[in-house]
């Protein structure tokens, strides 16, 4: 049992690339959620799921998408990365709104030059 | 865009001391409250988590304390050890899945050292 697992843990790019985070869960859990963390600023919620072919806004989605195909993988995609989309990537699921608690991947840091 | 405040931002404790952080919300509709463990390069771990029908709840040496009137929550651990250094996050959330994109908020985070 992996937990939540993301690829890549580490990435560098230059401006106006794109790239995709993977996440991946084996828990079943019908939610899941990207977040992106940035000093002294918490956690703030980009995109999130509620179940498998769904996808809903979060507090920060401008400039990323996100999709689930698969009930186990969300895909985080930034098609024209931007210095400001510096940050740290964690994943998460749950299997319940907020109800339960939510099971945070190792995180992601992605560096654009 | 609903908030959650934290404090204090760092925090340094001797070992076997209490450890206080402190958490306020405005929006009366949150119905649940988590406070979130983060160990650097790890993601945050869920530590304890307290809902508003209760005015304390406790977990070995972590604990919530509650008040709604107030629109405060804390987390105070006791016995503080070197292994309890890392950040805490406190968040707020509302579980609907209608709007559930501004009703899930967390903190700044406080940084918590806690020396030998």
């Amino acid at each position: 049992n992996a937990g939540v697992t993301q690829t890549p843990k580490f990435r560098v790019l230059k401006t106006g690339q794109s790239m995709t985070l993977l996440c991946a869960q084996d828990m079943n859990h019908e939610y899941m959620y990207w977040y992106r963390q940035d000093p002294g600023m918490g956690l703030r919620l980009i995109h999130y799921s509620v179940g498998e072919g769904t996808t809903a806004k979060g507090e920060v989605p401008d400039g990323y998408n996100v999709s689930r195909l698969k009930k186990q993988n969300f895909l985080l995609g930034l098609e024209s990365a931007a210095p400001s989309q510096t940050s740290v990537y964690f994943c998460a699921s749950s299997y319940d709104l907020a109800g339960g608690s939510q099971y945070f991947g190792p995180g992601t840091r992605l560096t654009v030059t | 865009q609903q908030q959650v405040k934290q404090s204090p931002q760092s925090l340094i404790v001797q070992k076997g001391g209490i450890s206080i952080i402190n958490c306020a919300y405005e929006n009366t509709a949150f119905d649940y409250f988590p406070w979130y463990q983060q160990f650097p390069g790890k993601g945050p771990a869920l530590l304890i988590a307290i809902r508003p029908d209760v005015s304390e709840k406790k977990e070995g040496r972590f604990t919530i304390s509650f008040n709604k009137s107030a629109k405060q929550f804390s987390l105070h651990i006791m016995d503080s050890q070197p292994g309890d250094s890392a950040t805490y996050f406190c968040a707020a959330s509302i579980p609907s899945k209608r709007n559930y994109g501004q009703n899930f908020v967390f903190g700044p985070g406080t940084r918590l050292s806690v020396l030998p």
